[in-house]
């Protein structure tokens, strides 16, 4: 079964700062999405991750993924407000199911 | 915005009643999903579709039936709602190809008493 940790859960930093959200999974897979998600809102997808060593940025996010140590990382750079909000990572599962890390709650304060 | 609309998107209902939530997509994607959302689990998948008619399980299936008779309509329902089904439910399509990756509705927020 398929599993997938995100650390930490919640993150309080403040602007300017640089932090890394991470995530784990439990057994091979080749493609992981990061969305994020405002309160009370839907998700929006961030970055789609193909393949081994697979980098994307976007703004101050940039992802990047290593499958041979199930591991993709979610970097911060300079971070400010408009950041905040909560980060979930997935993970495919065979072909069509995502399995969902728990979250990590982000707040940047100025 | 991927064309996708939940309906209602807020619900209070009773234990025991039947709940039919909707989901309706404007652009004939193949796939769609149901997920529910609960504090500490991130988003758990309860059953998706690859085709009119065509449908599976996914990690959190029990209690909940799902049908789809129309490519643009996904329904997820709830035949006897218990207080565990409380939650945020959100329906996905993905548009494209296997890579691609899903895109979510508003969710509907359903409360059982």
């Amino acid at each position: 079964e398929l599993k997938v940790e995100q650390n930490p859960l919640f993150l309080s930093m403040q602007e300017g700062k640089n932090y890394t959200i991470y995530c784990n999974y439990s057994t091979t897979s080749d493609r992981l999405y990061w969305y994020r998600q405002d309160p009370g809102k839907s998700l929006e997808s961030l970055f789609v991750l193909l393949s081994n060593g697979a980098v994307k940025q976007e703004g101050r996010l940039m992802a990047s993924l290593d499958t041979k140590a199930r591991l993709s990382t979610l970097h911060i750079t300079a971070a400010v407000h408009d950041l905040s909000a909560t980060y979930f990572c997935a993970v495919i599962q065979g072909a069509q199911k995502l399995v969902f890390g728990q979250g990590t709650r982000l707040t940047i304060n100025p | 915005d991927a064309g996708i609309t939940q309906s209602p998107r807020h619900k209070v209902t009773e234990t025991g009643t039947p709940v039919t939530l909707r989901c309706h997509q404007t652009e004939n994607h193949r796939y769609m999903y149901w997920y529910r959302q609960d504090p500490g689990h991130g988003l758990r998948l309860i059953h998706y579709s690859y085709g009119v008619k065509d449908t599976d399980k996914g990690e959190v299936s029990d209690g909940y039936s799902v049908s789809r008779s129309k490519t643009e309509d996904f329904l997820l329902t709830l035949e006897s709602a218990t207080s565990s089904q409380t939650s945020v439910y959100f329906c996905a399509i993905r548009a494209g190809g296997s890579g691609q990756p899903q895109h979510f509705g508003d969710g509907t927020r359903l409360s059982i008493l």
